[in-house]
């Protein structure tokens, strides 16, 4: 597709369900990352993956959080026994790897997002 | 831990050149300046980057101090449209892209 692509693009959960974002890259992109933004706050750091290398999974804020990515092409972030602090919009981006980019190198391109309202 | 530190907010005049300040006194040798803003209710969207050298696009212009330890991002001529938060991120190549507070810009008609 033209652009990062993510569904749903409104999620209404009640609390303890389990939720699952997707997101789909630009094509060629290696780099993924999941963000999560709060209403009224900046943008979380989640997860990145970056090719073949292990994700890094620094932000996850707890083990009810998880996300897989097959190669360099779809990925999804999993929300089990959401809680209403998990209401946010969660925002994928991609990147090409900086070598590849050149003069774009580190422009991340960003989805609409996925809004989550735990009930 | 924050790499960078920039003003919560500032204020512009339509027109006017807005210069937004950033700190980033402890930036290594290999890391990068990159600055993105975010208008209200979208995501993200990147404007420049540099390195050592001073760099110009068509959205904007990056000065980076000689010990590269602060850098200001410069909007020419401002337009009611650039109001947003905008954000000085310092990263490795190839690495993960981390956003601080910002500065929420605005610009006054």
């Amino acid at each position: 597709g033209a652009g990062v692509s993510q569904s749903p693009s409104n999620k209404v959960t009640e609390k303890g369900k389990d939720v699952e974002l997707r997101c789909d890259p630009i094509s060629g992109h290696t780099a993924l990352y999941w963000y999560r933004q709060r209403l009224g706050q900046g943008l979380e750091f989640l997860i990145y993956f970056q090719g073949n290398s292990a994700p890094d999974k620094s932000g996850l804020p707890s083990d009810r959080f998880s996300a897989e990515r097959t190669g360099e092409s779809v990925s999804t972030l999993t929300i089990q026994r959401t809680q209403q602090e998990d209401s946010a919009v969660y925002l994928c981006a991609s990147s090409l790897e900086f070598w590849l980019a050149g003069a774009t190198s580190g422009e991340l391109f960003f989805g609409e997002g996925s809004r989550l309202t735990v009930l | 831990d924050a790499k960078t530190t920039q003003p919560p907010s500032m204020d512009c005049a339509e027109g006017r050149a807005a210069n937004l300040p950033c700190n980033h006194s402890t930036i290594s040798g290999n890391e990068y300046v990159y600055w993105y803003r975010q208008i209200h209710s979208q995501g993200p969207q990147y404007i420049i980057h540099g390195l050592k050298n001073n760099e110009t696009n068509e959205m904007a212009s990056l000065i980076i101090t000689e010990d590269r330890k602060s850098s200001t991002l410069i909007l020419p001529h401002a337009t009611l449209r650039d109001t947003a938060v905008y954000y000085c991120i310092v990263s490795l190549r190839d690495d993960k892209i981390i956003f601080g507070k910002g500065t929420r810009l605005h610009i006054l008609p």
